[in-house]
């Protein structure tokens, strides 16, 4: 099955930084790649999504990166604000099937401001 | 549109008990999911549905049973609580193209 991991675990930045949070994938046939992020005491929310067939997408502060042929996908944070601060995680997924994704274990960003 | 709503949003457990954690979406899909999320760890499925009247398990199903019944809800019950399932549970449906749309969560302990 698809294994997805994701690096650093923790992550502290001062604002006004970059951040960068990295995951690799096993499955090739993995070819929707989103990104959530966790508030303390909520459920991940959804801030980003790549398709298989993108090489990078943005949204403002925030943008992901694909490389298929390495099967590594990254979150760019530019700016990073206190307010960024969270649990971000990173997801693969396979279509065509039950839309079930992957998950990495998730990164804990600081924005010391 | 409230999305996912679960009930309840905390719960203690005495050891042997058993609940049922609700979950309803009104956003009209037709796969939805049962997570854990333990301290410090990643989302683990436990059960995922397809639409009514299917259901599958996923990852760690062990000690807990689901029903589909209708698009709408997609309860979770534990039959005999253990202290190892202290942990937050989560439903989710399908949004856009396959995003998981989280409700928010429900925080049980079992003592």
């Amino acid at each position: 099955g698809e294994n997805v991991e994701q690096h650093p675990s923790t992550l502290s930045v001062q604002e006004g930084d970059s951040a960068v949070i990295k995951c690799t994938y096993s499955d090739s046939a993995s070819n929707y790649f989103p990104w959530y992020k966790q508030e303390l005491g909520k459920g991940p929310q959804l801030i980003i999504d790549i398709r298989s067939n993108v090489g990078e997408k943005k949204d403002q502060r925030i943008a992901v990166t694909l490389n298929k042929t390495a099967k590594h996908f990254s979150l760019h944070i530019t700016e990073t604000q206190p307010e960024d601060s969270a649990v971000y995680f990173c997801a693969a997924t396979s279509s065509g099937g039950s839309y079930i994704p992957t998950f990495g274990r998730g990164t804990s960003l600081i924005v010391h401001p | 549109n409230a999305g996912v709503t679960q009930t309840p949003k905390f719960r203690i457990l005495k050891i042997g008990q058993s609940m049922t954690l609700q979950c309803t979406q009104d956003m009209n899909h037709n796969y939805m999911y049962w997570y854990r999320q333990d301290p410090g760890m990643g989302l683990k499925l436990i059960y995922y549905s397809v639409g009514a009247g299917i259901t599958d398990k996923g990852e760690v199903p062990n000690g807990y049973n689901v029903s589909r019944s209708t698009t709408e809800d997609f309860p979770l019950r534990l039959e005999l609580a253990a202290p190892s399932q202290t942990s937050v549970y989560f439903c989710a449906t399908i949004q856009g193209v396959g995003a998981q749309y989280f409700g928010p969560g429900t925080r049980l302990t079992v003592t």
